[in-house]
């Protein structure tokens, strides 16, 4: 069964420095998501990613956030200047570009905790 | 919002029992698809059904779609302690493939 992956599974970082999340999506899969869930909330959508550029962005997604697909396989989120509130659970997922019914896989999520 | 609302919060039902949930939701759909979250894990997907189609089974899982009521259900039968977890309802719009999620509803299986 294909995967989504995430690295790392927990990052603790201090207060206004950078962290990168990372993920390696389906390979041939084409639309690429971050989702936050802050603990025990609703999922939140971050933004989406096709064709090597952001197609959506929610209100969250603000300048303090970046996406990038480096190198055709890893696709990353940055922030730049972390803050106590950004401490979440932050999903990577991937769906495939064969029609518009399909499944979005999601990653084991990595727990970024803010101190 | 586009987001689903799931509907109890949150239910405790002994194993053997079935469990239902429900998920309202506010504008046209393509899809509704089923997610199951254990405790500080992933998202696992569940079951997607599509906004032409009204019912759908997938092993003790069953799922309706009312797209006149904007309205969808869950049902897991013969629940096991295994089934613990909480259940979320995700739309998926027609003129874009991002996931909306409602809040999710606890499950809780009592052995």
């Amino acid at each position: 069964e294909p995967e989504v992956t995430q690295t790392p599974s927990h990052q603790v970082t201090q207060m206004g420095q950078e962290v990168i999340l990372r993920c390696v999506p389906i390979s041939n899969h084409l639309y690429f998501y971050w989702y936050r869930q802050i603990l025990g909330q609703k999922v939140e959508f971050l933004v989406s990613f096709y064709n090597n550029e952001i197609s959506e962005k929610s209100e969250i997604f603000d300048d303090q956030f970046s996406v990038e697909r480096p190198d055709g396989s890893n696709f990353t989120l940055k922030i730049r200047s972390t803050k106590l509130e950004d401490s979440a659970m932050y999903f990577c997922a991937s769906l495939g570009g064969v029609g518009v019914n399909t499944e979005a896989f999601f990653g084991q999520g990595t727990r970024l905790t803010v101190v | 919002s586009q987001q689903g609302e799931e509907d109890p919060q949150a239910l405790s039902i002994q194993e053997g029992e079935n469990a239902t949930m429900n998920c309202s939701y506010k504008t046209s759909i393509n899809n509704l698809q089923w997610y199951r979250q254990n405790s500080g894990r992933g998202l696992v997907h569940l079951i997607l059904i599509r906004s032409n189609e009204r019912e759908k089974h997938s092993g003790r899982l069953r799922v309706t779609l009312d797209t006149s009521k904007k309205s969808s259900s869950l049902l897991i039968t013969a629940s096991r302690a295994a089934d613990t977890a909480s259940y979320f309802c995700a739309t998926q719009r027609s003129n874009d493939y991002k996931l909306s999620f409602g809040a999710g509803t606890t499950v809780t299986v009592r052995a």
